[in-house]
């Protein structure tokens, strides 16, 4: 079975500050990572994804995959109120693509 | 561009009434569809998928089915809720080769 594990927060960072989520897997053949922010009462949208073990930087965006320890993480700089929301880790697997999702870690950026 | 759409917004249904929803997208052709179900507080959980029309896979063992009787259109129904299925149901979408999903702007359901 495909288990995607978060810690579930609450993360509380000031404004400006550096937000690191984390993130493991349980399948060592997983391949594509996703991380996807949700905002309460809102659907999931994607931020980035990750293919490759090492870093890939968007913006204010950096996700981080290493392969070997089964863990990917995001790190947001710059940290800003808008970016608070829920931040949903993602692992396909199979033919169709099925996404199994870890349950999330609540981010909260005080201003 | 590619859209996906999801309706109702929101629904109230009593136990026991049967349920239709339905998504549609558009701007594509031959896309993966997915209905996710996400309880009160949960992660989001996989109900059914499918990789063509008529091709349904179902995850999880429930009340509920999925159908897919054209190519962009992914129904879920149910013949008889419970109270157990409220929650937010979300549709969506990817290309073989492609990123992540997109997903629709989900159906809040909720079962009295």
């Amino acid at each position: 079975q495909k288990e995607v594990e978060q810690n579930s927060g609450p993360l509380s960072v000031p404004e400006g500050a550096i937000a690191s989520l984390n993130c493991t897997y349980s399948d060592r053949g997983s391949q594509s990572f996703f991380w996807y922010r949700q905002y309460s009462g809102k659907s999931p949208e994607l931020i980035m994804f990750i293919y490759s073990n090492g870093d890939k930087e968007d913006g204010r965006f950096t996700a981080q995959l290493n392969k070997a320890s089964q863990y990917v993480s995001l790190l947001i700089r710059d940290s800003q109120p808008s970016d608070s929301a829920t931040y949903l880790c993602a692992v396909i697997w199979g033919s169709a693509r099925q996404l199994t999702f870890g349950s999330g870690t609540q981010l909260t950026v005080l201003p | 561009s590619q859209t996906i759409h999801q309706w109702p917004a929101t629904l109230v249904q009593p136990v026991g009434s049967p349920l239709s929803l339905e998504c549609t997208v558009e701007g594509t052709s031959n896309p993966n569809l997915y209905w996710y179900r996400q309880a009160a507080g949960r992660g989001l959980q996989l109900l059914f998928y499918s990789v063509g029309i008529g091709q349904i896979s179902s995850e999880v063992p429930q009340n509920l089915s999925a159908s897919r009787p054209q190519d962009r259109q992914f129904i879920l129904s149910s013949k008889k809720l419970l109270l157990s299925d409220s929650g937010f149901y979300l549709c969506a979408w990817t290309v073989v080769g492609g990123g992540g999903y997109t997903f629709g702007s989900g159906t809040r359901l909720t079962v009295v």
